[in-house]
């Protein structure tokens, strides 16, 4: 089976674009979930996303939105894009059962704001 | 809300000796804990679950520990190998269902 994939892997922008990341998860797997990492936060949670519907997200401004697709791809946009938003954003699926599952994460893409 | 704290120095060992890392949590009790593995530029690899009644649960050279007294979970790899050098982040599901993680603890294993 092949695994998480995020296009684009890097990316540099500039203060007040936007950027749009996307994800495809694993065959077969419902659930789409979007983190940021930096060095001083670590992994932060953003969104999850099960059958194209938002179940859940994190403590993120407005600025970050996302959607999944009828075909579980899903996508995450930056608006308005500020320096801090420089980080590498991962994305992570699993079937989206309920109880604890194994995420299976992405490489990322890292996303350089100047 | 719910903290994860990990040891934020890295952890330095010889190749051979045993590697313990230390995930504390505080105001909530999970009933399930994860381990995951970071290479540098990679995302997370899943390695371990533990369930807050397992106590113990191993695979192969590793062995997760769940103490639900203390919050704490430890996490270690035996007869460790230059191969096991990386970030070694614990997660938990928050009440709201969040996956959240630990900022991680960096293992260097020497030759």
């Amino acid at each position: 089976k092949a695994g998480v994939t995020q296009t684009p892997r890097y990316l540099i922008k500039t203060r007040g674009q936007q950027v749009t990341l996307s994800c495809s998860p694993i065959s077969g797997h419902r659930s789409v979930s979007w983190y940021q990492q930096t060095p001083g936060q670590g992994l932060q949670f953003l969104f999850e996303y099960f059958s194209e519907t938002q179940r859940n997200k994190g403590n993120f401004p407005g600025r970050f939105s996302g959607r999944q697709f009828s075909n579980s791809r899903s996508e995450m946009n930056v608006s308005t894009l500020e320096l801090g938003d420089s980080a590498l954003y991962l994305c992570a699926s699993s079937l989206g059962a309920a109880g604890p599952e194994t995420q299976y994460f992405g490489p990322g893409t890292r996303l350089l704001v100047l | 809300s719910q903290k994860i704290e990990q040891n934020s120095e890295a952890l330095n060992i010889q190749e051979g000796k045993t590697a313990t890392l230390t995930c504390n949590y505080t105001n909530y009790s999970p009933a399930y804990l994860q381990w995951y593995r970071q290479d540098p530029g990679r995302g997370p690899v899943f390695l371990l679950l533990i369930r807050e009644n397992e106590k113990e649960k191993r695979k192969e050279r590793l062995k997760v520990t769940f103490d639900t007294t203390l919050k704490q979970s430890l996490f270690h790899i035996t007869a460790s190998q230059p191969a096991d050098s990386a970030t070694y982040l614990c997660a938990l599901y928050n009440q709201g269902g969040k996956l959240i993680f630990g900022q991680g603890t960096e293992l260097s294993v020497k030759p």
